[in-house]
């Protein structure tokens, strides 16, 4: 079946402009994460949603940065006013639910790279 | 929260050896231990995984080991092959939470040949 699906593959913009990044996790996949990826770095998490319940902001590194996901299914991240600092690789993730809650196994996308100039 | 560290950044071996690379973590309540295969340019792939309720998995050359006493494991890749060759990260999660990965900064395995 389809995997995790983000879009646009790559985005550059300028210095201070806003972007959107969306994420289709696999369908029937009730929670769902956004990470960062920094060059030659590891993952850092940024948010996490999980059915109806609020999401998990601990993660969004300042106010410039949020999310929502509509539906329970769809996902958007939004960068506001956007730095250099804030180039990046940005991935997708999503986890199935079973009995008891979600399952830990996450299934990621392919990531939108983010070049801010 | 959850930190984990992860050993080596880089390792280099020649095909058909064994790469061995570590991870610990600092919270013992974490359960749940995956490991990822990036290659150049992809997504995060799952390889293995493993519980806290066992000490070793195996899945044809790859092999979790776990110590839950001394808060580390550990991937081993025997018979080492080019496609191989990638970036490994490890992770560590307090599963029934939020389930938010917390991973390693990665290994980047070079197989020559």
């Amino acid at each position: 079946g389809a995997g995790v699906s983000q879009s646009p593959s790559n985005k550059v913009t300028e210095k201070g402009k806003d972007v959107e990044l969306r994420c289709d996790p696999i369908s029937g996949h009730t929670a769902l994460y956004w990470y960062r990826q920094s060059l030659g770095q590891g993952l850092e998490f940024l948010i996490y949603f999980q059915g109806n319940s609020a999401p998990d902001k601990s993660g969004l590194p300042s106010d410039r940065f949020s999310a929502e996901r509509t539906g329970g299914s769809v996902s958007t991240l939004t960068i506001q006013r956007t730095q250099q600092e804030d180039s990046a690789v940005y991935l997708c993730a999503s986890s199935p639910r079973l009995a008891g809650g979600p399952q830990p196994e996450q299934y990621f996308g392919p990531g939108t790279r983010l070049t801010v100039t | 929260g959850e930190n984990v560290e992860q050993h080596p950044s880089t390792l280099s071996v020649q095909e058909g050896d064994s790469a061995v690379i570590k991870c610990t973590y600092s919270d013992s309540a974490s359960n749940y231990f995956p490991w990822y295969k990036q290659e150049l340019g992809k997504r995060p792939q799952l390889i293995i995984d493993i519980r806290s309720n066992v000490g070793e998995k195996k899945d044809q050359r790859i092999a979790v080991t776990l110590n839950k006493t001394a808060k580390h494991f550990s991937l081993h890749i025997t018979e080492t092959q080019p496609e191989d060759s990638a970036v490994y990260f490890c992770a560590a999660i307090l599963t029934g939470g939020g389930n938010k990965l917390t991973f390693g900064t990665g290994t980047q395995l070079k197989v020559e040949l």
